[in-house]
């Protein structure tokens, strides 16, 4: 089992660019979330999805924003135009529910994205 | 709604000693509990779970935590730190009427020789 998988590993952009994440759930897990870590704001809680549907995007901050999950395998956060103030590490996790309650949640290594 | 407060942003311990990192959780409902940990330049990664059972929880590299109810709380120890444990650690809770892991700020863990 890779774990959740998560590209690029860094990414310097300048401001006003479109910016692609993309992240590999685990095989098999049905809900897939993405966050984003700041100094400042700690782990946020950006969009999830359960069987590729969206479930909750009220994380996401503006509508630069967007993210998809056109399959169980994939899934894509974009920004666009990015500015720098979106600069954070932005992290996927992908989870099952557990049978005794609970979800087992999983994080890739996370996108250090920096724009410029 | 769940919520959860980790209660100290940093923690310095020395080497060898135990440590206790705190964390108070709100809910009206079932909840479960978890800690996890990111070391620097890493993804967060599980210590242990609470979801039922036994209130006393012990999870990887010697951490457990225990549940208490009455004090809504869900405290990490671990008896003797080493360095190689200095990182972030994160409290977080779901429950029954929830999909979400909702997550505190983090801790600090500072242990130096």
């Amino acid at each position: 089992d890779a774990g959740v998988i998560q590209s690029p590993r860094h990414e310097v952009t300048e401001m006003g660019q479109e910016v692609t994440l993309r992240c590999k759930p685990i095989s098999g897990h049905d809900y897939l979330f993405w966050y984003r870590q700041t100094m400042m704001r700690g782990l946020e809680l950006l969009i999830y999805f359960n069987n590729n549907v969206p479930i909750d995007d009220s994380g996401m901050p503006e509508d630069r924003f967007s993210a998809k999950m056109p399959n169980a395998s994939f899934s894509t956060l974009k920004i666009q135009p990015s500015e720098p103030r979106d600069s954070a590490v932005y992290f996927c996790a992908s989870s099952l529910r557990l049978t005794r309650g609970g979800y087992g949640y999983t994080f890739g290594s996370g996108t250090r994205l920096t724009v410029v | 709604a769940q919520s959860v407060t980790q209660l100290d942003s940093q923690v310095p311990v020395f080497e060898e000693a135990p440590v206790e990192l705190r964390c108070n959780y709100s809910s009206s409902v079932s909840v479960y509990l978890f800690w996890y940990v990111q070391y620097p330049n890493q993804g967060l990664q599980l210590l242990l779970k609470y979801l039922s059972g036994s209130t006393l929880v012990k999870g990887i590299n010697g951490f457990e935590a225990e549940f208490n109810k009455s004090q809504t709380s869900f405290h990490l120890r671990k008896p003797s730190v080493h360095i190689s444990d200095t990182a972030e650690y994160f409290c977080a809770v779901s429950g029954d009427n929830t999909d979400k892991l909702i997550f505190g700020t983090g801790t600090r863990l500072q242990v130096f020789p």
